[in-house]
């Protein structure tokens, strides 16, 4: 039972590489969604998906792209890096939300640790 | 708009004290609360929840009651071990006007034996 899987784990990028982080999940869980943890500010919201085909921005998108193809796939593309994306970054999904459903568990991977120099 | 607030960290406890990490949270709607915790080097898990006023949320030990009357959903545990030591997140969702999942700042604890 492999629930989220992230990859990579680490990544050192030079200001103005882009990449693509992986977020997979075998729950068959509707929203997926892309955070950044930083020291002093908790968790924030990049981007979220209720589904394949749709996705929308969350508080900090600037720099980030995604889209949902399919259910079990949310990739973050970061399209040319910089030293302030240097952050953890973890995907999450939970099996719906919204309209009542927001007492779902939220299930975490383990994050991707990215460096920016 | 929806926002949570918790006690700065780093919290650092003695083995078997008594813990509290304190919540508020501020939301228009009507809010499930939540307290995640994130182990070293590993991702977020759910430790506990409550989704309406007065519920008491609770799993390994710690409880939470969903204070509606001071918008509070403050974390407590009658006796801490070394393994409790990670960080913890308060955090809301207002089910009928968001599909987001708002989080605190997080609160360290260390417990030493």
């Amino acid at each position: 039972n492999a629930g989220v899987t992230q990859t990579p784990k680490f990544q050192v990028l030079k200001t103005g590489q882009s990449m693509t982080l992986q977020c997979a999940q075998d729950m068959n869980h509707e929203y997926m969604s892309w955070y950044r943890q930083d020291p002093g500010m908790g968790l924030r919201l990049i981007h979220y998906s209720v589904g394949a085909g749709i996705t929308d921005q969350g508080e900090v998108p600037n720099g980030y792209n995604v889209s949902r193809s399919t259910t079990e796939d949310f990739p973050l593309r970061l399209l040319s890096a910089a030293p302030s994306q240097t952050s953890v970054y973890f995907c999450a999904s939970s099996y719906s939300w919204g309209q009542g459903a927001g007492d779902t568990e939220a299930f975490f991977g383990q994050g991707t640790r990215l460096t920016v120099v | 708009g929806n926002s949570v607030t918790q006690m700065e960290g780093p919290v650092t406890l003695s083995e078997e004290a008594f813990l509290t990490i304190n919540c508020t949270y501020t939301a228009t709607g009507y809010p499930s609360l939540f307290w995640y915790v994130q182990y070293p080097g590993e991702g977020l898990q759910l430790l506990l929840k409550a989704t309406k006023a007065d519920d008491k949320g609770s799993n390994k030990g710690f409880e939470a009651t969903y204070r509606k009357e001071t918008t509070s959903f403050h974390l407590e545990k009658g006796s801490v071990q070394v393994s409790d030591s990670a960080v913890y997140f308060c955090a809301l969702s207002d089910r009928y006007n968001t599909d987001k999942l708002i989080f605190g700042t997080g609160t360290r604890l260390q417990v030493f034996p």
